[in-house]
């Protein structure tokens, strides 16, 4: 059974600081995984997508890695501001691409001004 | 992207009563949709896969008459909590997968909708 995992599980920064979020996977047979930030009482907002055959993903400030063969994903986000407060998980897809998406714990992350 | 709502953002019931939730596809076709629930401070558990035309597929530990989700077309799935009681109360969170030409593989969120049984 496919288990996700996120650490740490809390984070409290400073502005401006670089920061890496793990994401880590017990079956390394995935379809695709996808980061997402939600913000309190809110829904998700997708922030990068990695098939399976991809290495690596950018946007802006972010940039979201994938080792299949090590079951793990960062998210690394680049001189973070007080804007990026908020709970970020990481999903995986199953490898048959059935789009059941199984949610890691998520990483709440609180970046003081 | 494609843009994925939920009606109604929130709603408050008493114990015993039924909630239909909405969630649509607003521009795009989806066959599938799926329902999550989200209990404070925990992660996104799927709880089924609604698929137009046919019955729905429920996760191990849900109970299906409990939760009946309709599928009517191919831009609206529906849940409806059935003799809700309190630890029903959650967050329930639809998403549809992307069609290629939007993005490939991608899932969409819809807002959620927050259910407090009383």
């Amino acid at each position: 059974k496919q288990e996700v995992t996120q650490i740490p599980a809390a984070l409290s920064v400073p502005e401006g600081e670089n920061l890496v979020l793990n994401c880590s996977f017990t079956d390394s047979a995935i379809y695709n995984l996808q980061w997402f930030r939600q913000d309190p009482g809110k829904g998700l907002t997708s922030l990068l997508l990695i098939q399976s055959s991809q290495r690596e993903q950018t946007s802006g400030r972010l940039n979201a890695s994938l080792d299949k063969s090590s079951g793990r994903s960062t998210l690394y986000i680049a001189a973070s501001q007080p804007g990026d407060s908020a709970t970020y998980l990481c999903a995986v897809d199953l490898a048959s691409g059935t789009y059941k998406y199984i949610f890691g714990t998520g990483t709440r992350l609180k970046v003081l001004a | 992207g494609a843009v994925v709502s939920q009606h109604p953002s929130w709603v408050i019931c008493k114990s015993g009563t039924s909630v239909k939730i909405e969630c649509r596809s607003l521009d795009f076709q989806a066959t599938t949709m799926f329902w999550y629930r989200q209990f404070p401070k925990q992660s996104l558990m799927l709880m089924a896969t609604s698929n137009e035309g046919s019955k729905a597929t429920y996760e191990q530990g849900v109970e299906k008459d409990k939760f009946l989700i309709n599928h009517a077309s191919l831009t609206l799935s529906t849940l409806t909590v059935t003799s809700a009681h309190p630890e029903d109360s959650s967050f329930y969170i639809c998403s549809a997968p992307g069609l290629a030409g939007f993005s490939y593989n991608e899932q969409f969120f819809g807002p959620g909708t927050r259910l407090t049984v009383l």
